[in-house]
């Protein structure tokens, strides 16, 4: 059974960091390439960063560029967004997301919640 | 960075009717282009890939077309399950974007 399960959400002081893990199973991770996308309730999708199946290739969301690190450990089946410097506009509901042509899976996200 | 503008924003529907949804593209993204649809509560479930394949498992009363700037998703005949939102996803080039989000509702 496919599985991407995220976890590292949370409350959070502005300012503040927070690393937000997705552990993949039960298909071949090195062979996709991984998204996030964030979703505040109520709200449309937002793509927020991805990254090729060998790292080689990494892309971030204006809105989160220079704040947000995506990274992947292959030998992890594990997908990683090291989020710095949050902002009360990160609030929102993170998903980690797998593509690879035909097949693609979605986690069940995880909520961030930015405020003092 | 890539525009895409999805219209109608929301929409009333009957059940069996033909709904059409259209994103289009501030510059040329070929075929890389994808729908999602979101029940309410639920993560979102992709229907078409590059730009009018269907995903497997999905019915055949979706369907997807065009490329370069200009795409269409259509519902041939509206059931009560599609009652939904529904987003276009350019990934031609980073950043990715989606549209804006198209709701149907029950008329």
């Amino acid at each position: 059974e496919v599985q991407l399960v995220e976890s590292g959400g949370g409350l959070v002081q502005p300012g503040r960091s927070l690393r937000l893990s997705c552990a993949a199973s039960g298909f071949s991770f090195d062979d996709y390439a991984m998204y996030w996308v964030r979703q505040v309730p109520g709200k449309g999708l937002e793509w927020v960063s991805g990254i090729s199946w060998n790292s080689g290739i990494i892309g971030y969301a204006d809105s989160v560029k220079g704040r947000f690190t995506i990274s992947r450990d292959n030998a992890k089946n594990s997908l990683y967004l090291q989020m710095n410097s949050l902002r009360a506009e990160d609030t929102a509901f993170y998903y980690c997301a797998a593509a690879s042509g035909p097949r693609g899976y979605w986690g069940q996200g995880t909520l961030v919640t930015v405020s003092s | 960075d890539i525009q895409m503008t999805q219209s109608p924003s929301a929409m009333s529907a009957s059940v069996g009717d033909r709904v059409t949804v259209t994103c289009r593209a501030s510059q040329g993204i070929g075929n890389y282009l994808a729908w999602f649809q979101q029940e309410p509560g639920k993560v979102p479930k992709r229907l078409i890939y590059a730009a009018s394949s269907l995903q497997s498992g999905v019915p055949s009363r979706f369907s997807g077309s065009g490329s370069g700037t200009e795409f269409t998703l259509t519902i041939s005949s509206l059931q009560p399950e599609d009652f939904a939102t529904y987003y276009c996803l350019q990934h031609n080039s980073y950043p990715w974007t989606f549209g804006q989000g198209t709701k149907v509702e029950i008329k």
